[in-house]
């Protein structure tokens, strides 16, 4: 697609429910990274696909959450019993070169708000 | 944890002024990208400067580094309503590593 593509938009649950957040990168973008943004806050790396390689999930705060790349390209981010500290702009982004060597192409995020 | 660190977090500007912001990291780079968020949303990519430049320009932006003094500066010149947003840098360190991205500082360039 001409952009990285995140649904839902916005997504409002209760505490304790599990979420699914989906994105689908650049067509051809090797690399996948998932961000959260809390409120007025900088980006947080959470985990990061490269190719084939196994995925760099040292940013995952819990084993609530969890994220899987089906084919190289759509990714599933999962968190299970969700809590209020949850709450947050969810944010992907891909890129043609894995790592840093090139630009990010970001998607517009989901707005998470558990309540 | 966050590299670099973005100074000063929030800055308001007449429109037409220069907008200079400076970003400060800590271990070594191998590049610096520059960042625009509007609305809280999604980020759109600016610049990428290498450790190896000094300098670069893109439009009405330009971007320094520094890496002896570990740090880089935003300078957007002639200001416009439209450039009001937050910007990030973020920093990349060896090949296959996620970007790091600061807090960011939020313009406002008022009309």
């Amino acid at each position: 697609g001409a952009g990285v593509s995140q649904s839902p938009s916005n997504k409002v649950t209760e505490k304790g429910k599990d979420v699914e957040l989906r994105c689908d990168p650049i067509s051809g973008h090797t690399a996948l990274y998932w961000y959260r943004q809390s409120l007025g806050q900088g980006l947080e790396f959470l985990i990061y696909f490269q190719g084939n390689s196994a995925p760099d999930k040292s940013g995952l705060p819990s084993d609530r959450f969890s994220a899987e790349r089906t084919g190289g390209s759509v990714s599933t981010l999962t968190i299970q019993r969700t809590q209020q500290e949850d709450s947050a702009v969810y944010l992907c982004a891909s890129s043609l070169v894995s790592g840093t060597r090139d630009g990010y192409t970001f998607g517009s995020g989901t707005r998470l708000t558990v309540v | 944890s966050q590299q670099g660190e973005e100074d000063p977090q929030a800055l308001s500007i007449q429109e037409g002024e220069n907008a200079t912001m400076n970003c400060s990291y800590k271990t070594s780079i191998n590049n610096l990208q520059w960042y625009r968020q509007n609305s809280g949303r999604g980020l759109v990519h600016l610049i990428l400067i290498r450790s190896n430049e000094r300098e670069k320009h893109s439009g009405r932006l330009r971007v320094t580094l520094d890496t002896s003094k570990k740090s880089s500066s935003l300078l957007i010149t002639a200001s416009r309503a439209a450039d009001t947003a937050s910007y990030f840098c973020a920093t990349g360190s060896s090949g296959n590593t996620p970007l790091v991205f600061g807090k960011g500082t939020r313009l406002s360039v008022i009309a």
